[in-house]
């Protein structure tokens, strides 16, 4: 089945910073790739995702590329703010037209102002 | 209407106990889903159905029951429960016949076993 590892498990920057988390998966198979943003408490919530055809997809502050040959894909989040603050999980699914989610452990980070 | 919901929020249970939690979508999506989050880990996945039928069930033991009486309502039956079982149950929905739509996630249920 698949696997998904994610780093670093912390990350703390400072305002305004660009902070980058990376994930891989083991699965070739796997089309679809998401990335939650979860408040503590609170559920957890897309932010972007990017599916096995597309290299680079980007909305405002978020960006996510994937490497399809390397099997890892990466979030990049630009000009930091503290309500950036949370939990973020990427996750890789094969879609068929529900989605078998397999998430990565996790990466929590501190936005300082 | 773009959430799902789940009731309870709060649920304390002993493990002779029997209880239900419950999950709602107005979004006409087709496919449906149960996960387990302990603390400080990501979600994982129990169970997904599609057109009300179950899917995938993940190897969950069988004193968790789940049930899909409609395309809008998703239940999950708990019996004779262990306080390993202690977490945050979170149902989350998305297209199904698609397959391009993203997967929206409930509040949860924070579920203690005693």
């Amino acid at each position: 089945g698949e696997n998904v590892e994610q780093h670093p498990s912390t990350l703390s920057v400072q305002e305004g910073d660009s902070a980058v988390i990376k994930c891989t998966y083991s699965d070739s198979a796997s089309n679809y790739f998401p990335w939650y943003k979860q408040e503590l408490g609170k559920r957890p919530q897309l932010i972007i995702d990017i599916r096995s055809n597309v290299g680079e997809k980007k909305d405002q502050r978020i960006a996510v590329t994937l490497n399809k040959t390397a099997k890892h894909f990466s979030l990049h989040i630009t000009e930091t703010q503290p309500e950036d603050s949370a939990v973020y999980f990427c996750a890789a699914s094969i879609q068929w037209g529900f989605q078998k989610l397999v998430f990565g452990t996790g990466t929590r980070l501190l936005v300082s102002p | 209407d773009t959430e799902v919901t789940q009731t309870p929020k709060h649920l304390v249970m002993g493990m002779t106990n029997k209880k239900s939690l419950k999950c709602e979508q107005h979004m006409g999506h087709r496919a449906m889903y149960w996960y387990k989050q302990k603390a400080k880990k990501p979600p994982e996945l129990m169970f997904v159905y599609s057109y009300e039928k179950l899917s995938i069930n993940e190897s969950v033991p069988s004193r968790f029951s789940p049930e899909c009486p409609n395309s809008s309502l998703l239940n999950l039956h708990l019996h004779a429960l262990q306080p390993e079982d202690s977490a945050l149950y979170l149902c989350a929905s998305s297209q199904d016949s698609s397959g391009n739509g993203e997967q929206f996630f409930g509040p949860g249920t924070r579920l203690t076993v005693l």
